[in-house]
């Protein structure tokens, strides 16, 4: 069962924040973050593997509650280089990923 | 840098017709997976294989098959192609293990006339 992402798109000024919610009904073992330009293929930003695990590079970064079954993405003065289409996916491994329908983020100056 | 290869960006074929997409690591990775991508769905898994000779059923695997001949290489089959199979198909690969990545190839946009 896919995983629910919300919101479906935001619209932001260049330096605003952003947080991007991915939710599942299922338990959740690992949660993936995949950004992906238009045109070209998804990129990965960064996996959490254990429950209240919070990780982050630059000015991306992401948390996983277990117990709610759900990690959100947080993005912090916002660059337009982070304009894009942000997928999360669960499972991972041998299984392969069932990704969420992705969060059209768009940049403005 | 791990690259994934897939053969073809863009491609046109008619219905009922037999279509194969390749894909190549060249990372010795383990695992291989199909993904299309639609507008709206996000990315649904259609095969993975974590094996040479191995494959198994993803999300929405109906009208499609998957060879994997050997590691590095692995292909997407449409037995006869229709129209609703129209799509982005993504290929990725991954090494063994909940904490690794997948690498994506840029796709193959496949438009079935």
């Amino acid at each position: 069962q896919q995983p629910v992402q919300s919101p479906q798109a935001v619209i932001l000024r260049e330096g605003e924040d952003a947080v991007i919610n991915c939710s599942s009904s299922k338990a959740l073992y690992s949660v993936h973050w995949y950004r992906q330009k238009h045109g070209e293929a998804p990129v990965f930003l960064m996996i959490l593997l254990k429950g209240g695990e919070q990780k982050g590079h630059d000015k991306i970064s992401a948390s996983f509650n277990e117990k709610k079954q759900q990690s959100s993405l947080y993005l912090t003065a916002s660059q337009l280089s982070y304009s894009g289409t942000y997928f999360c996916g669960t499972g991972g491994g041998a299984d392969g990923l069932t990704f969420g329908k992705g969060t059209h983020l768009i940049i403005q100056p | 840098d791990v690259k994934v290869t897939q053969s073809s960006r863009y491609l046109v074929k008619r219905t009922g017709e037999k279509v194969f997409l390749e894909c190549v690591q060249d990372m010795d990775h383990e695992n291989m997976f199909w993904y299309r991508q639609d507008p709206g769905l996000g990315l649904r898994l259609i095969y993975f294989s974590y094996d040479v000779k191995m494959k198994e059923k993803g999300d929405i695997p109906e009208g499609y098959s998957v060879s994997r001949e050997k590691k590095e290489r692995f292909s997407l089959i449409l037995e006869s192609a229709s129209t609703n199979q129209t799509s982005m198909y993504l290929c990725a690969s991954t090494l063994q293990g909940l904490q690794q990545p997948q690498h994506f190839g840029d796709g193959t946009r496949l438009s079935i006339l």
